[in-house]
């Protein structure tokens, strides 16, 4: 079974400042995605990285695929409220496979 | 609609009862999938459907677990004689195809299940 640990489990910080969190595995996964939950409703995705070393940038945030795949970590710039919400990553074990692998996601408090 | 529907959003039933919870995927998406989200874990997969393919059951916890998605639209996932640890929110999610490198999944809001 491949597993996908992100950390920190829980993030509280104020409006403005920036923060990273990450998604590590022993494992090669063939893409990553990344998605956000917030309360009372679905995952919704943010990206996908498919190739190691890969960076992606979507408006303050941005994503990176290590080297390796195996791991990715996700930096947002000047946090805002509206950040606020789960942040899960999502493995892909190999191109083709339907089964993701979730981890168990950060919660992030944007403070206003 | 344009989204994926479940029904009911929360559920509530005395330990022992059977639930059944149902999935409206997006028009035109052939997989369809069951996660099940308990408190402080990620999302467990419980099963899959894609097409008229024999579904993938195989992350489903136990033999009162059963799922079945007719005419390769709406899904029912029941839950016979349930028990307090089945508590957690029930998501479904539907795909246009099977997850790849750029395969999304579109999660519905779930449906919210306790048991007293």
């Amino acid at each position: 079974t491949q597993l996908l640990e992100q950390s920190p489990q829980f993030l509280s910080i104020q409006e403005g400042e920036n923060l990273t969190v990450y998604c590590n595995s022993s494992s090669v996964f063939s893409s990553l995605q990344w998605y956000r939950q917030e309360p009372g409703e679905g995952p919704v995705l943010l990206v996908t990285v498919v190739t190691g070393g890969e960076v992606k940038k979507l408006k303050r945030l941005t994503f990176q695929f290590g080297d390796a795949r195996k791991d990715s970590s996700l930096h947002i710039t000047a946090a805002q409220p509206g950040d606020t919400g789960l942040y899960l990553c999502a493995g892909n074990p190999r191109a083709g496979s339907y089964q993701l692998t979730f981890g168990k996601g950060t919660k992030l408090s944007v403070i206003p | 609609g344009a989204g994926v529907s479940q029904s009911p959003s929360n559920k509530v039933t005395e330990k022992g009862k059977d639930v059944e919870l149902r999935c409206d995927p997006i028009s035109g998406h052939t997989a369809l999938y069951w996660y099940r989200q308990s408190l402080g874990q990620g999302l467990e997969f419980l099963i899959y459907f894609q097409g008229n393919s024999a579904p993938d059951k195989s992350g489903l916890p136990s033999d009162r677990f059963s799922a079945e998605r007719t005419g390769g639209s709406v899904s029912t996932l029941t839950i016979q004689r349930t028990q307090q640890e089945d508590s957690a929110v029930y998501l479904c999610a539907s795909s246009r195809r099977p997850s790849s490198e750029v395969g999304e999944l579109f999660f519905g809001e779930g449906s919210r299940l306790t048991v007293l």
